[in-house]
């Protein structure tokens, strides 16, 4: 089945600074969602991103889906940002499973 | 208000028992989800459903069941033959593809269940 990567697998940062993670996937896929799971085990969607870039805020996602990477971008990172972040990708011809990576644990300090 | 609901949110169970968790959405979606998480981990899928009366195994189907025998329902039961089933549980449902959906293709998650097996 499709592997999927996310890397680094921990972050600290120093409230205000900017970050990068990211999702590596082996096989081509036609479905990306970036969630951000928070202290009470919610998972919040983010990015719904196959392809290309999008923006949020203070976050921004972009897609090589040729290179089969993702990338999730969070500027002036704040407290709040703190949690799990995972991506889930779903290979393209399967039209059911979604599967997730191991997700990156990021902790904003103030 | 639309949504994926959940239920209950914390379950403690004896060795030997079966338990239902509950998942009911109002969304109108087609395809229904159930992952399993453990501490410090990534989310594993049991079972899915693209429509109703339909479903597949996941990755780790051993010891559950499921139905789906309305769209807006998916029980999950774990049963006495999952060796370890202490875990948070979570339900997602997704919006189908193309035809006109805003966010098409897009899963949501409920809050999810906690089972604790004494």
């Amino acid at each position: 089945g499709i592997q999927v990567e996310q890397s680094p697998p921990d972050l600290i940062l120093q409230e205000g600074a900017n970050s990068t993670l990211r999702c590596n996937f082996s096989d081509s896929v036609n479905n990306l969602q970036w969630f951000h799971q928070n202290p009470w085990g919610q998972l919040i969607n983010l990015f719904y991103i196959p392809s290309g870039t999008k923006q949020n805020g203070r976050l921004s996602a972009t897609t090589v889906a040729t290179e089969r990477y993702s990338l999730l971008y969070i500027s002036s990172s704040q407290t709040t940002d703190s949690g799990v972040y995972f991506c889930a990708v779903r290979r393209s011809g399967n039209t059911g499973k979604l599967i997730f990576g191991q997700g990156t644990t990021l902790q904003v300090k103030p | 208000d639309g949504g994926i609901t959940q239920s209950p949110k914390y379950l403690f169970r004896k060795e030997g028992q079966n338990v239902t968790l509950s998942c009911e959405q109002n969304l109108n979606h087609d395809a229904m989800y159930w992952y399993r998480q453990d501490p410090g981990q990534g989310l594993r899928l049991i079972y899915y459903s693209q429509i109703v009366n339909d479903f597949q195994k996941g990755d780790i189907a051993e010891g559950y069941s499921v139905s789906r025998e309305k769209k807006e329902s998916f029980p999950l039961t774990v049963t006495s033959a999952q060796k370890n089933p202490t875990a948070f549980y979570l339900c997602a449902s997704r919006t189908p593809p193309g035809g006109g959906w805003v966010r098409s293709g897009e899963l949501f998650f409920g809050e999810g269940s906690r089972l604790t097996v004494l």
